[in-house]
C-alpha cells in the first residue's frame, strides 16, 4: 500500500522559533492534509491542500502541496507553548471513489518556554 | 456543539470478550469512519460508511464488524477481543467529499488483557 514518510519524528524547539516538517510519498495524492493531535484528544484538521503547488496559510501555519504531488510541508512561525502536540500529514487519492486516507507516523513537537 | 461523540472513553477487556464501541455525530454528515491508532503507526482505517445503509472495509478490518444504525450513529464491534486489538480507536465523520476534512471524536482507549 501507499506509504508516507514524515520527518522529523520529534523536535524540541525554543518558544519563538520557526518549525518546519514534511512528508513524502511513494505515490501521488490529490489532497494533502495536516492534522494536530493534543494528548488524549482526536486529531484536528489544520490545513487542507487540493492542488499541486498550492500554498495555504492558517494563522501562523503555512503548508504547501508539492508540485510533484508526492510531498508536502508544514511550517509554524514564532512557536508558542500551545503548539505542543503531534502533527500528522495525510494523503488522499480520489481515484475509484477511494475513502482511504494514508497517514504519516507523526511529528512530536515540544516547545521550551 | 458536540461534534463526534464516542463512548466509552476507556475500556479493559479480557481476551475473548466482546464489546461494541459507540459513535454518534450531530453535524448531519453522510460519511463515517473507524480508525485505530497504535504507537508509531499513525492512524489506520478499519471500516467506513460512505452513506447511511452502506459499509465497507478499510485497511485493517479483520476482527471487527460495524453497523451504520442511522445517519447519526456508527458502531464498531469486537466479537472476540485479542491483545493485538489493544489500541486507541477513533471515530470520524465527513460530508460528501470523501474522508478529507473529517472531524474526529476524542477516542476510546481499549486494553485487551
Amino acid at each position: 500500500g501507499q506509504q508516507l514518510n514524515q520527518s522529523p519524528q520529534s523536535m524540541f524547539i525554543q518558544e519563538g522559533e520557526d518549525v518546519s516538517m514534511n512528508c513524502t510519498s511513494s505515490s501521488i495524492f490529490n489532497t494533502w492534509l495536516w492534522y494536530k493531535q493534543d494528548p488524549g484528544e482526536g486529531p484536528v484538521l489544520l490545513i487542507a491542500l487540493y492542488k499541486a503547488g498550492e500554498l495555504t496559510s492558517n494563522g501562523r501555519l503555512t503548508a504547501q502541496f508539492g508540485i510533484t504531488r508526492k510531498d508536502s510541508f508544514l511550517n509554524i512561525s514564532a512557536s508558542i507553548p500551545s503548539d505542543v502536540g503531534i502533527y500528522f500529514c495525510a494523503g488522499h487519492y480520489s481515484g475509484a471513489g477511494s475513502y482511504q486516507l494514508t497517514f504519516g507516523k507523526g511529528t512530536k513537537l515540544s516547545v521550551i518556554p | 456543539n458536540a461534534g463526534v461523540t464516542q463512548t466509552p472513553k476507556f475500556q479493559v477487556l479480557k481476551t475473548g470478550q466482546s464489546m461494541t464501541l459507540q459513535c454518534a455525530q450531530d453535524m448531519n454528515h453522510n460519511s463515517m469512519y473507524w480508525y485505530r491508532q497504535d504507537p508509531g503507526m499513525g492512524l489506520r482505517l478499519i471500516y467506513y460508511s460512505a452513506s447511511e445503509g452502506t459499509t465497507d472495509k478499510g485497511e485493517v478490518p479483520n476482527g471487527y464488524n460495524v453497523s451504520r444504525l442511522n445517519k447519526r450513529e456508527f458502531s464498531l464491534r469486537l466479537e472476540s477481543a485479542a491483545p493485538s486489538q489493544t489500541s486507541v480507536y477513533f471515530c470520524a465523520s465527513s460530508v460528501n467529499r470523501g474522508p478529507t476534512e473529517a472531524f474526529f471524536g476524542q477516542g476510546t482507549r481499549l486494553t485487551v488483557v
